[in-house]
């Protein structure tokens, strides 16, 4: 079973709509992360939280919201998707200093949303 | 803030050898991580550099220099299936920041 899951992995919806991503994840870590991935843009840190009550913005958190719901689960919800907020979006876990002294980071396998 | 630097496509065919640069600016002091990305794909961890120098794993090695905050990836023998995008994350300001990841470097092999 994969240590990091998404759900849904694609999803379509229209303007106006509000919509929930969700990670789940079973590898024990306290930091989780949302980002997104536009084409020629990388990757950009939407929100982090470190621990259950811990919830920091990234660079482009505006027009999302997200829930620590528990140390396994990071939800990302878009309160009013629009369509330029269509891209794919990637969920990730680290504990800091596990294999190296930083944070490195395992990847859920990502949810693709498409705003009509 | 952090700020870095790395090219946006690189092209080689097979058993070449490719070097990705990646310089940065961040009042960081840890060491510097590398991701790989393939199409459609979720990213992966690669290597970590926690101190100056060469790290060597099978084909791919890195480099870190902290004096020049630069770094690179050097991938040697290439295969087709290392055509991906590959991810140059420099130290975090401290531990209580999150990885930067920009937008990384589309390495593109060909036969």
């Amino acid at each position: 079973d994969a240590d990091v899951t998404q759900t849904p992995r694609n999803r379509i919806t229209k303007t106006g709509k509000r919509i929930m991503l969700e990670c789940s994840q079973t590898k024990g870590h306290d930091r989780m992360y949302w980002y997104r991935q536009d084409p020629g843009l990388g990757l950009r840190l939407i929100y982090y939280s470190f621990d259950v009550k811990d919830i920091n913005k990234g660079e482009i958190s505006d027009g999302y919201s997200v829930s620590r719901q528990a140390q396994a689960k990071f939800s990302l919800s878009l309160e009013s998707a629009i369509p330029n907020q269509t891209a794919l979006y990637f969920c990730a876990t680290s504990s800091w200093g596990e294999t190296t002294s930083t944070d490195t980071q395992y990847f859920g396998p990502g949810t693709r949303l498409t705003v009509l | 803030g952090q700020s870095l630097e790395q090219p946006s496509e690189v092209t080689a065919v097979e058993g070449a050898i490719v070097q990705i640069n990646c310089t940065y600016q961040t009042s960081g002091f840890y060491g510097l991580s590398w991701y790989q990305q393939h199409d459609g794909g979720a990213p992966t961890f690669l290597s970590y550099n926690a101190l100056d120098g060469l790290e060597e794993t099978g084909r791919f090695s890195s480099f870190l220099s902290r004096s020049d905050s630069y770094g690179y990836l050097l991938l040697q023998e290439l295969q087709m299936k290392d055509s991906a995008s590959y991810f140059c994350v420099p130290p975090q300001d401290q531990a209580g920041t999150a990885l930067i990841f920009g937008k990384g470097t589309t390495l593109s092999v060909s036969s």
